[in-house]
């Protein structure tokens, strides 16, 4: 199986400041059509987890566009611009290159 | 827009076996494959496996032996289909949040339902 790597696994912010959470695999997720097949998710408390970024970089309908994904192959980040009070939550990403899909431990982001 | 609905029991004896179903309400998805997911304090969030518009299923290697998913008409008339779940001879470290959610065949999830906590207990 691929083994997901998140880090920091807790992430206080302040509000307005700009947030990253790193997410690395344990092998490669750039297929040979171009696509890294990694993507991000957010769980608010209480809720399902809700899509936020696909193949590495691309946004889900909806989804402000203060977040943003970025990497490629097994080293991949998720940035927000700044932070609001909404984007509390826990923040995953999970492999889609291959069954079983693995998603990495979680980031807790919490304002400080 | 699509609708996942989930229901079952949640409270199961060790041995029993868990049985889940996830009906899709709204929209268009039957094109679309269906996954079950489950969240524990232990292991986070693990894939349990999906099934393909046209019945075929891919399980997770851990859980294979003890997993059946299968998709078909709903009991509920307003619902275009349901997606069951079903694992045999559950134990403690079966005890989770299970989600069900939609993909276009790889993923991304892009529709999950709100989840089912169930619970094993002598």
């Amino acid at each position: 199986d691929i083994v997901m790597t998140q880090s920091p696994l807790s992430l206080p912010v302040t509000p307005g400041e700009p947030a990253s959470i790193s997410c690395r695999s344990s092998q490669s997720l750039l297929q040979s059509n171009g696509y890294n097949y990694l993507d991000w998710y957010l769980q608010k408390p209480g809720q399902s987890p809700q899509l936020l970024i696909s193949l590495g970089s691309n946004r889900a309908s909806g989804v402000p566009d203060r977040f943003s994904g970025s990497g490629s192959g097994s080293d991949f980040t998720l940035k927000i611009s700044r932070v609001v009070a909404e984007d509390v939550g826990l923040y995953y990403c999970m492999q889609a290159l291959q069954t079983p899909y693995t998603f990495g431990q979680g980031t807790d982001l919490q304002i400080k | 827009q699509v609708i996942l609905h989930q229901w079952g029991a949640g409270l199961l004896k060790p041995s029993e076996t868990l049985s889940l179903t996830c009906g899709v309400f709204g929209g268009s998805s039957r094109g679309y494959y269906f996954n079950w997911i489950r969240q524990s304090p232990g292991k986070g969030l693990e894939w349990i496996g999906k099934i393909s518009p046209i019945g075929d299923t891919n399980y997770n290697p851990s859980l294979k032996s003890r997993v059946t998913i299968s998709r078909g008409p709903s009991d509920n008339p307003f619902a275009q289909f349901s997606v069951r779940l079903e694992l045999t001879s559950v134990t403690a470290a079966d005890m989770a949040v299970y989600y069900c959610a939609r993909s276009d065949g790889h993923p991304p999830f892009d529709s999950w339902g709100p989840g089912t906590r169930v619970t094993v207990s002598s």
